[in-house]
């Protein structure tokens, strides 16, 4: 069964903590994406990867970082840094990113992370 | 900068009745247009996507259109029923890639039984 799994489901943070949300994905798509979802607001992007060892920072990348180790996995990893973290986070995945071609993005069922 | 907006923030129908949601954006070199349900507390299910060489999309009851040179997308639902209730998402993206999609803020649409 194809899809997106992002654990956990609900994460509390303490000040001063760091912490890791999970993607994954077995749809073996190159390309996968970190949102971030307030309320009242549209989805902004905080990362993206386009191809295993490889990512791009995207509108709101400050307090956050990424890795690309495998083509199936992306984690998010939410530092000290991020001064205002607790939101409802998604990611996404699409078949690729190669300019002139577009792919259809798919969405995991999110993580909301809250700062105790 | 592109900027998306749904307008209205929140929409009420009877059962039965076919609507309208609405998407405007401000960069009419928006390359193609992605329109998401997303239900409370859930991830996004993507609808429809309509290229940049196409003007419309249809999947069931659902039917979107996209005319850029207005600015403007329109999601069609047909026979509306009480799952239909949810936030409709609609997202645009440029001609770099499809890693810059922008979000509108969404409509929450509730169908009255």
């Amino acid at each position: 069964d194809g899809g997106i799994t992002q654990s956990p489901k609900y994460l509390f943070r303490k000040e001063g903590q760091n912490v890791t949300l999970s993607c994954e994905q077995n749809l073996n798509h190159d390309a996968m994406y970190w949102y971030r979802q307030d309320p009242g607001q549209g989805l902004r992007l905080i990362y993206y990867s386009q191809i295993v060892n490889d990512f791009q920072k995207g509108d709101i990348a400050e307090g956050y970082s990424v890795s690309r180790e495998k083509k199936e996995s992306f984690p998010l990893t939410v530092t000290s840094a991020q001064k205002n973290p607790t939101a409802f986070y998604l990611c996404a995945s699409s078949a690729s990113t190669l300019a002139g071609v577009y792919n259809e993005q798919f969405f995991g069922p999110g993580t909301r992370l809250t700062v105790l | 900068k592109q900027e998306v907006t749904q307008i209205p923030a929140a929409l009420s129908v009877p059962e039965g009745e076919n609507l309208v949601l609405n998407c405007s954006f401000t960069d009419s070199a928006i390359y193609n247009l992605q329109w998401f349900r997303q239900d409370p507390g859930k991830g996004l299910t993507s609808l429809l996507l309509i290229q940049s060489s196409q003007r419309e999309q249809t999947s069931g009851r659902l039917n979107a259109s996209l005319d850029k040179s207005s600015g403007r997308s329109t999601l069609y639902i047909a026979a509306s029923q009480p799952g239909d209730s949810a936030t409709y998402l609609c997202a645009g993206g440029s001609n770099f890639g499809n890693e810059k999609l922008t979000f509108g803020t969404g409509t929450r649409l509730t169908i009255i039984p």
